[in-house]
């Protein structure tokens, strides 16, 4: 069955750093990107970096430039995202998504003190 | 970045009824848009890409424009169709999301 699966919901505090994993099956895994979105509770949706399917070639969104690493583990087939630095305007749920035809379940991340 | 802006912000409409949805990008993204339904509680569901290829919906949803001018029409509103969608650009980096319609049963 093709599909993402993610990790479970994370509590932080302020300051912290997240990590939320994307595990991939069903298909090559090496064949596609995935980008990394997220949803704050009751708002749109922000795009938020993408992490290619060749070398592993990042591309971040401005606002997370400084503070965002996106990796991946081809023998794991999981795509991962570390956000660094987090303040409660981060509570939100992550979702990640295969060239944005497919997406994972969603991680919520709250931050809180 | 291409600012996309979605219309109306909520439709409210009859089952069986007819649900027109606007999405308009800052400039020209040609086809490369996509059209995303959300459920409550539930993760985006890719329904339209290329702007007017449907994926995995019934025919009653159809995709339609190119260039700064998009359309999602749902012909004739069933209760699982009742959701918001987003559009999206994947013309150029970043990828930018509308703020979604909401479609509401009348």
């Amino acid at each position: 069955q093709v599909q993402l699966v993610q990790s479970g919901a994370e509590v932080k505090k302020p300051g912290a750093s997240v990590r939320i994993s994307c595990k991939a099956s069903g298909y090559t895994f090496t064949d596609r990107a995935f980008h990394w979105v997220r949803q704050a509770p009751g708002q749109g949706l922000e795009w938020m970096g993408w992490i290619s399917n060749g070398n592993g070639d990042t591309i971040y969104s401005q606002k997370f430039q400084a503070r965002l690493t996106l990796t991946r583990d081809t023998s794991a087939m999981t795509a991962y995202l570390e956000l660094d630095s987090l303040t409660s305007e981060d509570t939100a749920v992550y979702y990640c998504a295969r060239d944005e035809d497919l997406w994972g379940q969603g991680t919520f991340v709250t931050v809180s003190s | 970045d291409i600012v996309m802006t979605q219309s109306p912000a909520t439709v409210s409409v009859s089952p069986g009824e007819r649900a027109t949805l606007s999405c308009r990008a800052s400039q020209s993204v040609k086809r490369n848009l996509a059209w995303y339904q959300q459920k409550l509680g539930q993760a985006p569901r890719l329904i339209i890409y290329g702007g007017s290829t449907a994926t995995g919906v019934p025919a009653r949803f159809s995709g339609s424009g190119s260039g700064t001018e998009f359309t999602l029409t749902i012909s004739s509103l069933q209760s699982e169709d009742f959701a918001v969608y987003y559009c999206q650009q994947y013309k150029s980096w970043p990828r930018t999301f509308g703020q979604g319609t909401r479609v509401e049963i009348k």
